[in-house]
């Protein structure tokens, strides 16, 4: 069965270094997401996105965060500065995109992100 | 705005049944979907509800009464394999792509 593999699984960074988390989607979707959560808490929305832009964004999605496909099967969040409170899995979703109106995400393994 | 709320934790034994219950405020409707999260591990994806009534696939049901705003996930023939975070979702009225989850249930399934 397809899923969605993100890598690395465990990322360990100091404060104020750039980091970039991977992800491939399914292979025949076409909307992508970023997620994340801090310990203990629940899931957030970060990013979707859709044919090569982002089509939503929540308030946490600020300056410091980017996404990009740099090819035809990777996915990358990039947080250009790391702050301690950036620790948390970050976890990527894709979905058909089939233009209908909601479609299931699947989720990928996650990558945790420790801020020093 | 929205809103999602479910219960904290709850806990059964192995082989009984548990209803897990999920209320939802939303500004409009675009479904429910229940997630199974095992500590540590990416959300899975169980059901998707977003006509009213019951929706049976193997030992777990979800059911949903949008008038009510309210679902519930039924997990049946428990197992200890089933103890678990269950997250409740909805959909972003804006995009229908962003999900909104709740806290989530524990559920813990002792022997």
């Amino acid at each position: 069965e397809p899923e969605v593999t993100q890598t690395p699984s465990h990322q360990v960074t100091q404060m104020g270094q750039e980091v970039i988390l991977r992800c491939v989607p399914i292979s025949n979707h076409l909307y992508f997401y970023w997620y994340r959560q801090i310990l203990g808490q629940k899931v957030e929305f970060l990013v979707s996105f859709y044919n090569n832009e982002i089509s939503e964004k929540s308030e946490i999605f600020d300056d410091q965060f980017s996404v990009e496909r740099p090819d035809g099967s990777n996915f990358t969040l990039k947080i250009r500065s790391t702050k301690l409170e950036d620790s948390a899995m970050y976890f990527c979703a894709s979905s058909e995109g089939l233009g209908l109106r909601t479609d299931t995400q699947y989720f990928g393994p996650g990558t945790r992100l420790t801020v020093l | 705005g929205q809103n999602i709320d479910q219960p904290t934790e709850m806990t059964a034994t192995e082989g009984a049944i548990v209803q897990i219950n999920c209320t939802y405020q939303t500004s409009g409707f675009n479904g429910l979907f229940w997630y199974q999260q095992h500590a540590g591990e990416a959300p899975t994806f169980l059901s998707y509800n977003v006509l009213d009534g019951l929706e049976e696939k193997g030992r777990f049901s979800s059911f949903l009464s949008r008038s009510k705003g309210y679902s519930y996930l039924l997990l049946k023939e428990l197992q200890m394999k089933d103890s678990a975070s269950y997250l409740c979702a909805a959909p972003m009225n804006t995009g229908f792509q962003k999900l909104v989850f709740g806290t989530g249930t524990r559920l813990l399934v002792s022997p």
